[in-house]
């Protein structure tokens, strides 16, 4: 079966520091997202990528934040300079043009920010 | 704004049933969506109302009430492996936006 695909599964950083997290969506989906979920915390939205550009944000997504399709396969969250806060668990998730309302989930990345 | 109200823990013993509530408000309403999340591992999708009524998915059932902006997950002959946090989510406008309840964490004792 199909599945979304992250990397790094955990991802530790410096404060300040860049970091880019992958993820390889569903072959045949259009809509990407990103989520996030803090430790023991419930999962927030960030972004949602249709077309080749942002659909919708929610206020969490500042702009430290970029989203990029770079080819036909990856999609990436970029957090330009990181804060203590951002140590989450992130998700990204597609779907197909069909299922709106069933979107599939990746492992996800431990971002761990020291 | 969004916001969904579900209980924080539930605890049932093997072979039994559990219902989870999810209450919510929104400015808008197109879904009411269930996820399955396991300690550490991705939510999980199991369930979608967009009309009032019930939905059968084997052993899982989930329910909506527009009118009481009201909705539950039914789980039926509970399994050792159903131990999970559950979370009701709602598409709130036309785009693409879930916003997750807090989640319920589900206990199934032997």
């Amino acid at each position: 079966e199909p599945e979304v695909t992250q990397t790094p599964s955990h991802q530790v950083t410096q404060m300040g520091q860049e970091v880019i997290l992958r993820c390889v969506p569903i072959s045949n989906h259009l809509y990407f997202y990103w989520y996030r979920q803090i430790l023991g915390q419930k999962v927030e939205f960030l972004v949602s990528f249709y077309n080749n550009e942002i659909s919708e944000k929610s206020e969490i997504f500042d702009d430290q934040f970029s989203v990029e399709r770079p080819d036909g396969s990856n999609f990436t969250l970029k957090i330009r300079s990181t804060k203590l806060e951002d140590s989450a668990m992130y998700f990204c998730a597609s779907r197909d043009v069909a299922s709106t309302d069933t979107q599939y989930f990746g492992p996800g990345t431990r971002l761990t920010v020291l | 704004g969004q916001s969904l109200e579900q209980p924080s823990e539930v605890t049932a013993v093997e072979g039994a049933i559990v219902q989870i509530n999810c209450t919510y408000q929104t400015s808008g309403f197109y879904g009411l969506s269930w996820y399955q999340q396991h300690d550490g591992g991705a939510p999980t999708f199991l369930s979608y109302n967009a009309l009032d009524g019930l939905e059968e998915t084997g052993r899982f059932s989930s329910f909506l009430s527009r009118s009481d902006s009201y909705g539950y997950l039914l789980l039926q002959e509970l399994q050792m492996k159903d131990s999970a946090s559950y979370f009701c989510a709602v598409r709130g406008n036309a785009g693409n936006m879930l916003t997750f309840g807090g989640g319920t964490r589900l206990m199934v004792k032997p």
